[in-house]
Formats: C-alpha cells, sequence, structure tokens
C-alpha cells in the first residue's frame, strides 16, 4: 500500500521569501510519480510539479522546486519568492505503477499556507 | 480551450435520493477518474476509467456508481446507499492512466439536507 504524510497542516511564510513543505513517502513500487498540487479556496485542484523516480535531477517549474530525496523518501516542495496569491491549501500525491497501485494517485492530508505582506 | 466541466457547482440532494454529477472533457483522454474531498482531508479515489465502456473501483467505491459511454464523459452517481454523501466531488482525467498527469475540474459540491 502507498502511503503520503504531510506532517505539516499549517505554514506561515512572509511575502517574497522561500518556504519549504515537507512531504514523505511510503511505497513497495519500483517506479512511481510524485506530484504537488495546489488547491485554493476555489476548489480546483492546480497541479504544480512532477518528478519521476527515476529522475535524476531535481523538477523545476518556475517557482517551484521540488527536493526529491529518494534514500529518504521525501519530496519536499519549495516556493521562492512567495506571493499572496500563493495563499492556499497544498497536496503531496504519488502514482503507482506496479500492482494496484498502478495508476493511482495517493494523497496526503494537505498543508495550508498563508503568505503574509 | 481544453478542459475539464463539472456541474453543477453546488448540488443539494434530500436523503434517499439518487444523485447524477456531471464530468466533461475535450482533452482528448483516455482515462478519467472521480474524487471524493472531505473537509480539511485529501483526496480519495471513488471510481477510475481506462477506456470506454471500461471502469474500475477505487478506495471507496460503495454507494457510488459511473458509466463511460463516451470518451468525453464519466457522470458519477450517488446512490441512496452511500452512508455520508455530503462532500466535494472532483473529477479528473489523463492521457492513459499510468501516463501523464492527472488534471482537475472545478468541482461539486453536494450537500444532503
Amino acid at each position: 500500500a502507498q502511503k503520503i504524510t504531510q506532517t505539516q497542516p499549517g505554514m506561515f511564510v512572509q511575502e517574497k521569501e522561500a518556504v519549504t513543505l515537507d512531504c514523505t513517502y511510503d511505497t513497495s513500487d519500483q517506479s512511481y510519480g510524485l506530484f504537488w498540487y495546489k488547491q485554493p479556496s476555489s476548489g480546483e485542484m492546480i497541479f504544480l510539479i512532477y518528478q519521476g523516480s527515476y529522475d535524476e535531477q531535481n523538477a523545476t517549474e518556475g517557482r517551484y522546486s521540488l527536493n526529491f530525496q529518494k534514500a529518504r523518501k521525501s519530496a519536499n516542495l519549495v516556493i521562492s519568492a512567495s506571493q499572496l496569491g500563493d495563499s492556499a491549501m497544498y497536496f503531496c500525491a504519488m502514482r503507482g505503477a506496479d500492482g494496484t497501485s498502478y495508476g493511482k494517485l495517493t494523497f496526503g492530508q494537505g498543508t495550508i499556507l498563508t503568505v503574509h505582506p | 480551450d481544453g478542459g475539464i466541466t463539472q456541474s453543477p457547482k453546488y448540488l443539494f440532494r434530500k436523503e434517499g435520493q439518487n444523485v447524477t454529477l456531471s464530468c466533461e472533457q475535450n482533452l482528448n483522454h483516455d482515462a478519467m477518474y472521480w474524487y471524493r474531498q472531505d473537509p480539511g482531508q485529501g483526496l480519495r479515489l471513488i471510481y477510475y476509467s481506462q477506456i470506454v465502456n471500461d471502469f474500475q473501483k477505487g478506495d471507496i467505491a460503495e454507494g457510488y456508481s459511473v458509466s463511460r459511454e463516451k470518451k468525453e464523459s464519466f457522470p458519477l452517481t450517488v446512490t441512496s446507499a452511500q452512508k455520508n454523501p455530503t462532500a466535494f466531488y472532483l473529477c479528473a482525467s489523463s492521457i492513459a492512466l499510468a501516463r501523464d498527469t492527472q488534471y482537475f475540474g472545478p468541482g461539486t459540491r453536494l450537500t444532503v439536507l
């Protein structure tokens, strides 16, 4: 079974500063994918960034980067130069590639990020 | 513009009634998914479909049913057998089941009165 753990229920950051949102995962699959989604108060899930388990370099997408440490089973999201519009719930998710987890996304509990002016 | 639409945005239902949530995509994606989100929680998979006329149960399928008669459409029926149906429901799609990112619709908030 797959499991995603986000240990920070809420995080606060000052505008223009960087923030790291933690995510650890557990899986017995050899191949898997890790995702981060943003959910603003409107409810829609917005895809931010993806990391494959065999990717050697950390993924980056604009102000978002994923700090992937495979041995520690962690996939932390780093947001640089925070903006007020970054205030939202952030979810880490994992897609399995083997057996019963094939193709399915498993989500963590989420972290609420608040950006202060 | 391509995307995923869900309707209605808000839905109210009396206990004992079945209700159907709509999900349509024009992304030409083969795979579609339904998730449920409870307040302050992550998403849980209800049903998914790899291709037309095929669908599989997810982790919390009891009390729900789906159909996939067209590639673009994946409606979810919340039946009276679902014990606690009040939740936020999100539909998603991807190019294929284990490829590419899942993209989400805007969601439907269902309240049972």
